[in-house]
């Protein structure tokens, strides 16, 4: 099957700095990926929808001021936390949808964020 | 009310024993139907997927869908205690899009 990357798999930063995840489809292109936040034993939450070549779709009460999302091409997205705080600790992952005949959304290993 | 509801679990099984685990949704726009399971720390990994209603069976995996009843059921037979993980329903309105997920439930499975 399709495989998502994610870099870093884990970061550990201080209060006040920026934060950037990468995202990358290895072996497909996606024109749209998705980024998740999942807090510890809660369910996934979806952030917004990355779209290659246009801007991102922040699902309502995320800050797309802080957390800015570029799509930089068919192969990567990116996720920068800006200024971050405790409280944006968490699990940060992404996926892309396939293009096979399934509707399947890959989901890459996902980047452990810890703000000090 | 959540769109999509699961029970969080934790949910005990002897190896061996069939898992019955299921969701309910609010929703009657969704159309896909995804079984996740997540170990500690990874991400999800899908299981099984199904356009509206139906049965559909892989290996030990059964998935049952009921949009009349908004309700969808995943079921692991000959449980292994390597099956021990959270399993996510997920679901969307259209193909390639934005997934919404239950809260998961956690399983465990004892040798």
């Amino acid at each position: 099957g399709a495989v998502v990357s994610q870099h870093p798999s884990r970061v550990i930063c201080k209060s006040g700095t920026s934060v950037k995840i990468e995202c990358r489809s290895l072996d497909f292109q996606a024109t749209t990926m998705f980024w998740y936040r999942q807090f510890p034993k809660q369910s996934l939450m979806l952030m917004a929808t990355s779209n290659e070549g246009s801007k991102a779709t922040y699902e309502q009460g995320v800050e797309k001021d802080k957390f800015l999302i570029n799509h930089a091409s068919l192969t990567l997205s990116t996720l920068t936390v800006t200024s971050a705080h405790p409280e944006d600790s968490s699990f940060y992952i992404c996926s892309a949808p396939g293009r096979g005949a399934v509707d399947e959304q890959f989901f890459g290993p996902g980047t452990r964020l810890t703000v000090l | 009310q959540k769109e999509v509801e699961q029970d969080p679990g934790p949910l005990s099984v002897p190896e061996g024993a069939i898992v019955s685990l299921n969701c309910t949704y609010s929703n009657s726009a969704f159309q896909y139907f995804m079984w996740y399971r997540q170990y500690s720390r990874k991400g999800p990994e899908l299981l099984m997927y199904t356009y509206s209603s139906g049965n559909k069976e892989d290996g030990r995996f059964t998935a049952q869908v009921d949009k009349s009843s908004k309700y969808i059921s995943l079921f692991i037979r000959d449980s292994q205690p390597s099956d021990s993980a959270t399993y996510l329903c997920a679901m969307s309105k259209a193909a390639g899009n934005k997934l919404t997920f239950g809260g998961g439930t956690r399983v465990l499975v004892k040798p």
